[in-house]
C-alpha cells in the first residue's frame, strides 16, 4: 500500500524549459514534505521541503507547491539544466511515520 | 573521513549467512536511519534511531537487527540473509529539531548487497 506515489517513472525536458515533477499522497495526516535528488551510485541529497501550513516554498530554481485538498505536491525546476538529470524522490512525514515515493527519473536534454 | 560513510560498498553473500552493514557519521547527529532501495518501491525505512541505545522500527523491519551503542555508529545486521534482501542499502543521519522526520537527512553512498 503505497502512501506516497510518483506516477511518472520518467520525464524528459529540453534544457531551459520547466520541469514539473508530481507526487500524490493518501494520508491526510502527513504534515511535512521533502524532495530529494539522487544521482547514480550516490546517496540521495536533500533539495527542498515544505510544511503543510504553507502552499509554496521556493529556493532558487526550485519551487515546491502543496495542494492539501488534492493531496498533491509538485516540484518545479526553472530553468532546467543538464546537471538536473537525476532521480527525484518525494517524501512525506507524520509524527513517526515517514515514506518515500518511488521516484521519477528526469532527463534534461541539452 | 568527514560526513557519513558506509562499508562495505559491495557485498555478495549466500542465503542463510549473517551479514552486517556498517554506517558511521562524524556530525554527532542524533538521528540515524537505514533504508533499502528497490525498483518499484523507492526507498523504504527499515529502522531508525533517535540516540544511542534508542531504536525503532520503520516500514520494513522484518529480518533485520540494529544496534546503536555509540552515537556515531549504526550497524544493520541481517541475521539469516534471504534472496529478497538483495537490495541497495542506504544509511542516513539528521539533526533532531522537531522530530525524527522533520529535518534534512544526509545519506551515505549506499551498500549494494546481493544474496545468492
Amino acid at each position: 500500500d503505497q502512501q506516497v506515489k510518483q506516477n511518472s517513472p520518467s520525464l524528459s525536458v529540453q534544457e531551459g524549459r520547466i520541469s514539473i515533477l508530481n507526487c500524490d499522497y493518501t494520508n491526510s495526516m502527513f504534515d511535512y514534505f521533502l524532495w530529494y535528488k539522487k544521482y547514480p551510485a550516490e546517496g540521495p541529497t536533500f533539495l527542498i521541503s515544505i510544511s503543510s501550513i504553507k502552499d509554496k516554498n521556493e529556493d532558487g530554481r526550485f519551487t515546491v507547491f502543496l495542494n492539501k485538498s488534492a493531496k498533491h505536491l509538485s516540484l518545479h525546476i526553472v530553468p532546467s539544466q543538464p546537471g538536473d538529470s537525476a532521480v527525484y524522490f518525494c517524501a512525506a512525514s507524520a509524527g513517526n511515520q515517514f515514506y518515500f515515493g518511488t521516484g521519477t527519473s528526469l532527463t534534461v536534454i541539452p | 573521513d568527514a560526513g557519513i560513510t558506509q562499508s562495505p560498498r559491495y557485498k555478495i553473500t549466500e542465503t542463510g549467512r549473517q551479514v552486517t552493514l556498517m554506517c558511521h557519521q562524524t556530525w554527532s547527529h542524533s538521528y540515524m536511519f537505514w533504508y533499502r532501495q528497490d525498483l518499484g518501491h523507492g526507498l523504504r525505512l527499515i529502522y531508525y534511531s533517535a540516540a544511542a541505545d534508542i531504536t525503532d522500527k520503520g516500514e520494513v523491519p522484518d529480518g533485520y537487527v540494529v544496534s546503536r551503542s555509540k552515537t556515531e555508529n549504526f550497524p544493520l545486521t541481517l541475521e539469516s540473509a534471504t534472496r529478497s534482501q538483495t537490495s541497495v542499502y542506504f544509511c542516513a543521519s539528521s539533526e533532531s529539531y522537531g522530530g525524527a522526520f522533520y529535518n534534512e537527512q544526509f545519506f551515505g553512498p549506499g551498500t549494494r548487497l546481493t544474496v545468492l
